[in-house]
């Protein structure tokens, strides 16, 4: 398996440029998570989907972030416009049953200047 | 979810073993004790998780004191690579959401 799959690994934009961070998760797992991490906030849950359907968005920091999960297998985070203050590393997570524990991605880092 | 509280650091000598504790006095009934690491820049990776009964696996052993009010997550021959930081989480089993603190950075030293 080749575990949960991150594109770009590397992002540098302009300040109010639009950015989308893609995401595919393990195939057969049905719960997909975004978080955020910075130095001073740590990891930071933004949105998870079950099923492809978003459940929880209360993480998502304001209007300028989307998501969007239109299949099992695909699911995209867009900032739009960016500022400096969204750049970080951006993580993907999945997984079937959350007993089994949750596999991350290896991340997107994302610079804006 | 239940509030955790871990040491921000902790050394350890490669080759003894590496106990992290974890307090989590509030926990519900229904909420489990979930251990993840992060190696410098990877993504966050699952070590072990727990109910009520001490746990083993290749990772890692997990032992819950009785009242469930703390937990230790213990590495029985720690190597360099073990160097990271270890996040205890407790929340419900099924799908939901993990809220990570600000773990306990271990550095294993020669």
């Amino acid at each position: 398996d080749a575990g949960v799959i991150q594109s770009p690994r590397h992002e540098v934009t302009e300040m109010g440029q639009e950015v989308t961070l893609r995401c595919k998760p393990i195939s057969g797992h049905n719960s997909l998570f975004w978080y955020r991490q910075t130095m001073m906030r740590g990891l930071e849950l933004l949105i998870y989907f079950n099923n492809n359907v978003p459940i929880d968005d209360s993480g998502m920091p304001e209007d300028r972030f989307s998501a969007k999960m239109p299949n099992a297998s695909f699911s995209t985070l867009k900032i739009q416009p960016s500022e400096p203050r969204d750049s970080a590393v951006y993580f993907c997570a999945s997984n079937l049953d959350r007993v089994y524990g949750y596999t991350f991605g290896s991340g997107t880092r994302l610079t804006v200047v | 979810d239940a509030k955790t509280t871990q040491p921000p650091s902790m050394d350890c000598a490669e080759g003894r073993a590496a106990n992290l504790p974890c307090n989590h006095s509030t926990i519900s009934g229904n909420e489990y004790v979930y251990w993840y690491r992060q190696i410098h820049s990877q993504g966050p990776q699952y070590i072990i998780h727990g109910l009520k009964n001490n746990e083993t696996n290749e990772m890692a052993s997990l032992i819950i004191t009785e009242d469930r009010k703390s937990s230790t997550l213990i590495l029985p021959h720690a190597t360099l690579r073990d160097t990271a930081v270890y996040y205890c989480i407790a929340a419900p089993g099924g799908y939901n959401k993990l809220i990570f603190g600000a773990g306990t950075r271990l550095a294993v030293h020669p």
